[in-house]
C-alpha cells in the first residue's frame, strides 16, 4: 500500500535533549513538509523540500533541523534549542505535478518532560 | 499567497446540511481553492478542490461564485463522524513543487446528536 508513515505515534523526552522525527512516504512524491500543530491551533510549517538534498525553512524553523537524503525520508530532529517542543507534529507529502493535494502522515505527539 | 478567512466554529444537527465559508478576496487567476478535514490526533486528509462555479464529490459539494472572492464547502446531511476541523486553502496549481501549502486555524464543526 502506498503512504507515509511516521514513528513514534507518542515520544517522551526529557528537557534538553534532542530528538528525532521520523518520515518516510512510499509516494514517489517529490515534496515533503514537516508542520506542527499546537491545541486547538492550525498547522504551522516547519520545513519543507521540494526536492532531495534540498530544504528551506517555513514560518518557525527554529529548534528544529531536517535532511533530506533519500527521496522517500524527510526526518525532523527537533533541538534543546526549542523552547516549547510538546506538539503534535505532522508530516506530509506532495506530487510536484499534482495541483495541491497533500497526503498527511498519522502525526507524532511529542512530550518534553 | 492568497489570505483566507473562516469561522472559528460551527455547530449543527445530524441530517442537517452545514455550509462553511471561506474568504479569499486576493485570489490569484492561477489559484485552486482546496479543503481538508481534520478530525483529532490525525493528519488532515483532503475533501475537495475546486477552480470555479460547483464541484461535487461523494463527501461534499464546493460552491465557487464567479468573482471567486470566497468559496462554500458544503456537506450534506451531516453525521457525529463529520465532526472534525476543516480547513480552506487558496494556492496556485500551476507552480508544481514550489507551492507552500498554508493553513489557518480551520473552522471547528461540532455535529450534535
Amino acid at each position: 500500500d502506498g503512504g507515509i508513515t511516521q514513528s513514534p505515534k507518542y515520544l517522551f523526552r526529557k528537557e534538553g535533549q534532542n530528538v528525532t522525527l521520523s518520515c518516510e512516504q512510499n509516494l514517489n512524491h517529490d515534496a515533503m513538509y514537516w508542520y506542527r500543530q499546537d491545541p486547538g491551533q492550525g498547522l504551522r510549517l516547519i520545513y519543507y523540500s521540494q526536492i532531495v538534498n534540498d530544504f528551506q525553512k517555513g514560518d518557525i524553523a527554529e529548534g528544529y533541523s531536517v535532511s533530506r537524503e533519500k527521496k522517500e525520508s524527510f526526518p525532523l530532529t527537533v533541538t534543546s534549542a526549542q523552547k516549547n517542543p510538546t506538539a503534535f507534529y505532522l508530516c506530509a507529502s506532495r506530487a510536484s505535478s499534482s495541483y495541491n493535494e497533500q497526503f498527511f502522515g498519522p502525526g507524532t505527539r511529542l512530550t518534553v518532560l | 499567497l492568497a489570505k483566507t478567512t473562516q469561522p472559528i466554529s460551527m455547530d449543527s444537527y445530524e441530517g442537517q446540511e452545514v455550509n462553511i465559508t471561506c474568504s479569499h478576496n486576493n485570489i490569484a487567476t492561477n489559484d485552486y481553492i482546496t479543503w481538508y478535514q481534520q478530525f483529532p490526533s490525525q493528519g488532515p486528509r483532503f475533501i475537495i478542490q475546486g477552480y470555479k462555479t460547483k464541484v461535487t464529490n461523494e463527501v461534499a459539494s464546493l460552491f465557487i461564485p464567479a468573482d471567486r472572492k470566497s468559496s462554500t464547502l458544503s456537506l450534506p446531511r451531516v453525521s457525529l463522524s463529520d465532526t472534525a476541523v476543516y480547513y480552506c486553502l487558496v494556492g496556485d496549481a500551476f507552480t508544481g513543487g514550489s507551492y507552500i501549502p498554508t493553513f489557518g486555524r480551520g473552522t471547528s464543526l461540532i455535529v450534535h446528536p
